[in-house]
């Protein structure tokens, strides 16, 4: 298994272009995450999917949409990039029933000049 | 304003001695919290997940405690090697069931050989 997979592990953007970061993971969990990791902050959760079909804010939605594309991926789009939006992307998921474990993808970093 | 609180400060601690690290929390009442591990450049890594009636957790050298009086949860490492070196992160759903995670800034252990 590969676990949770994101796609692409680098990106430079220039502001106001878009851009879709990809996430999958193949472990059939029902829940998935995208949080952004930036220094001195922590991880901060940008939007969540607690099921297929559904998707809800996180504690910093502005400026991103996400797709729950199907069970097993989720995907985060920059409409208009902007130079705040620079940073460290993580996709997670979880099996979404108590067992509240999130295993997490291997980042992308993000750069928006 | 900081909603979980990790000493933002480096702990250096010499090979072989007991680690500790503090999470402390405010206005949340978890149903349990979680403890992951992050290197640099990767996505963090689940260690360990203590529930609110439970008050200790341990895992092969990992000691995990959670007082919901004192709204804190401590994390021992104890007979400390240098690969235990990594940031390490505490994690909380501030209100179960949300899926909103929280997670601290996370302490940087070093250990010294």
């Amino acid at each position: 298994n590969a676990g949770v997979t994101q796609t692409p592990k680098f990106q430079v953007l220039k502001t106001g272009q878009s851009m879709t970061l990809q996430c999958a993971q193949d472990m059939n969990h029902n829940s998935m995450y995208w949080y952004r990791q930036d220094p001195g902050m922590g991880l901060r959760l940008i939007y969540y999917s607690a099921s297929e079909g559904t998707t809800d804010k996180g504690e910093v939605p502005n400026g991103y949409n996400v797709s729950r594309l199907n069970k097993r991926e989720f995907s985060l789009r920059l409409e208009s990039a902007a130079p705040s939006q620079t940073s460290v992307y993580f996709c997670a998921s979880s099996v979404g029933d108590g067992q509240e474990t999130q295993y997490f993808g291997p980042g992308t970093r993000l750069l928006v000049l | 304003s900081q909603k979980i609180e990790q000493n933002s400060e480096a702990l250096n601690i010499q090979e072989g001695k007991t680690a500790t690290l503090t999470c402390n929390y405010t206005n949340y009442s978890p149903a349990y919290l979680q403890w992951y591990r992050q290197d640099p450049g990767r996505g963090p890594v689940f260690l360990l997940l203590i529930r609110e009636n439970e008050k200790e957790k341990r895992k092969e050298r990992l000691k995990v405690t959670f007082d919901t009086t004192l709204k804190q949860s401590l994390f021992h490492i104890t007979a400390s090697q240098p690969a235990d070196s990594a940031t390490y992160l505490c994690a909380l759903d501030p209100s179960s069931g949300t899926y909103k995670y929280i997670f601290g800034t996370g302490t940087r252990l070093k250990v010294l050989a």
